[in-house]
């Protein structure tokens, strides 16, 4: 069965410092990949989705970016973290072959202070 | 960017009641639709898709009405575990799936 895994859950950077948020999918090939953040009590923001390896399509100008290295693995970062970047960041996955269904990590609680 | 339409409530029901949501897409030619289920500070995780002729899986029903261009999510017999954020989504085609931003349930004993 697929699975979906992300990590940290929890992270507390200070304003200005590098971010790496690693994701990564089990028991698909090719799967369509997404990056999403939630703003405390507001809905889900797509910033980044990719459809292949080195394929990233940006949803929203932002101080940060995607890479996917590998089929199964996307990483979301940052050079400097603003106070703005604050929130919670869901990784997910779908294919062709499930009809389209997202499924979605289980989130990395991001706080810049 | 079309949109999806949630009443973001909250709705406040008793335990045992019946409470629906309705949800609007504006593009007509959506092909596929779900409804999500998000807890506080948890991933959102798929509750149900929903089918032209309407789809029963429990206490939830969930149907869709493409002349109006809604779906809705019936719960039946409300449990203090529904309460939760429910998320309409849309699928337009070759687009990423387009979220609502929830109706808030709180199921009260």
């Amino acid at each position: 069965s697929q699975t979906i895994h992300q990590w940290p859950a929890t992270l507390v950077q200070p304003v200005g410092s590098p971010l790496s948020l690693e994701c990564t999918v089990e028991g698909t090939s090719n799967p369509n990949l997404y990056w999403y953040r939630q703003a405390a009590g507001r809905g889900l923001q797509l910033l980044f989705y990719s459809v292949g390896i080195g394929q990233i399509s940006s949803e929203v100008p932002q101080n940060l970016s995607a890479s996917r290295p590998q089929d199964r693995q996307f990483i979301l970062s940052s050079k400097k973290l603003l106070l703005s970047d604050s929130g919670f960041y869901l990784c997910a996955w779908t294919s062709f072959d499930i009809g389209e269904k997202l499924f979605f990590g289980s989130g990395t609680q991001l706080s810049v202070l | 960017r079309k949109e999806v339409e949630q009443d973001p409530g909250p709705f406040n029901v008793p335990e045992g009641a019946t409470v629906a949501f309705n949800c609007t897409y504006s593009n007509s030619a959506s092909q596929s639709f779900f409804w999500y289920r998000q807890d506080c500070r948890k991933e959102p995780k798929l509750l149900m898709s929903v089918y032209s002729s309407g789809n029963e899986d429990g206490r939830f029903t969930a149907q869709l009405n493409r002349a109006s261009q809604y779906i809705s999510l019936l719960i039946r017999d409300s449990k203090l575990s529904d309460s939760a954020t429910y998320l309409c989504v849309v699928n337009e085609g070759n687009t990423p799936l387009v979220f609502g931003k929830g109706t808030r349930l709180s199921v009260i004993a």
